[in-house]
């Protein structure tokens, strides 16, 4: 267990539906990153924050995708009308920026799939 | 622009035998350089990492990483496998401060008895 937790670990929905996904990271982190990972692929990144603001968003990142965290804490990843092709592993992972020397600790993801 | 190559997808070794999973980078910046082992259902796990000290990086397990700028390299070895060492492996290449860490597409690591 690396200490960053991710909700639900796995969500079947419809095609068209909404999803939010959460995640609660290393308590002191001040990054907090979203990767996403299809089957047989390394994952991609999306989007990452500092503190509260979103610094950078990946062109992977359509407008259908929003991620949020309004407090520097938690954030949520939500994901309006899904089509079949967001099928995949959503990973959060956190770190404390000091310098260079920092280590991005992941969650175990949550595995959404769309029918 | 920065990523990564993993030149096998697949690397299959005896248990006790070495273990040599390749990677190249390509970096605008110095880049930070990283190897993440992935267990199944498990999530993504550090192995070691180079930031620009020591060219011969030391991580968990018993794997090491050299940097070869000249090669634009960064391979990861073990002298010896362990079953428990199965898993998928992953290069990843970042600008520092792991912002904006681009993976590799991965390795499978097989270890036979």
């Amino acid at each position: 267990d690396t200490g960053v937790s991710q909700d639900p670990r796995h969500k079947i929905t419809k095609r068209g539906q909404n999803v939010t996904f959460r995640c609660d990271p290393i308590s002191e982190h001040n990054r907090l990153y979203w990767y996403r990972q299809t089957l047989g692929q390394g994952p991609e990144f999306l989007t990452y924050f500092q503190n509260e603001a979103q610094l950078e968003k990946s062109r992977l990142l359509s407008d259908r995708f929003s991620a949020e965290r309004p407090k520097g804490s938690f954030s949520t990843l939500e994901i309006q009308r899904t089509e079949q092709g967001d099928s995949a592993m959503y990973l959060c992972a956190s770190s404390l920026v000091r310098g260079i020397n920092t280590e991005a600790f992941f969650g175990q993801g949550t595995r959404l799939t769309v029918v | 622009a920065q990523s990564v190559t993993q030149l096998d997808s697949h690397v299959s070794v005896s248990e006790g035998t070495p273990v040599l999973l390749r990677c190249n980078y390509s970096s605008s910046y110095s880049p930070s350089l990283f190897w993440y082992v992935q267990h199944p259902n498990k999530g993504l796990q550090l192995l070691l990492k180079y930031t620009s000290a020591a060219t011969l990086v030391k991580g968990i397990n018993g794997f090491e990483a050299e940097f070869k700028k000249s090669e634009t390299s960064f391979h990861l070895t073990k002298p010896s496998a362990h079953m428990s060492d199965a898993a998928e492996y992953f290069c990843v290449v970042s600008r520092g401060n792991n912002n904006d860490m681009r993976f590799g597409a991965g390795t499978r690591l097989t270890v036979k008895p």
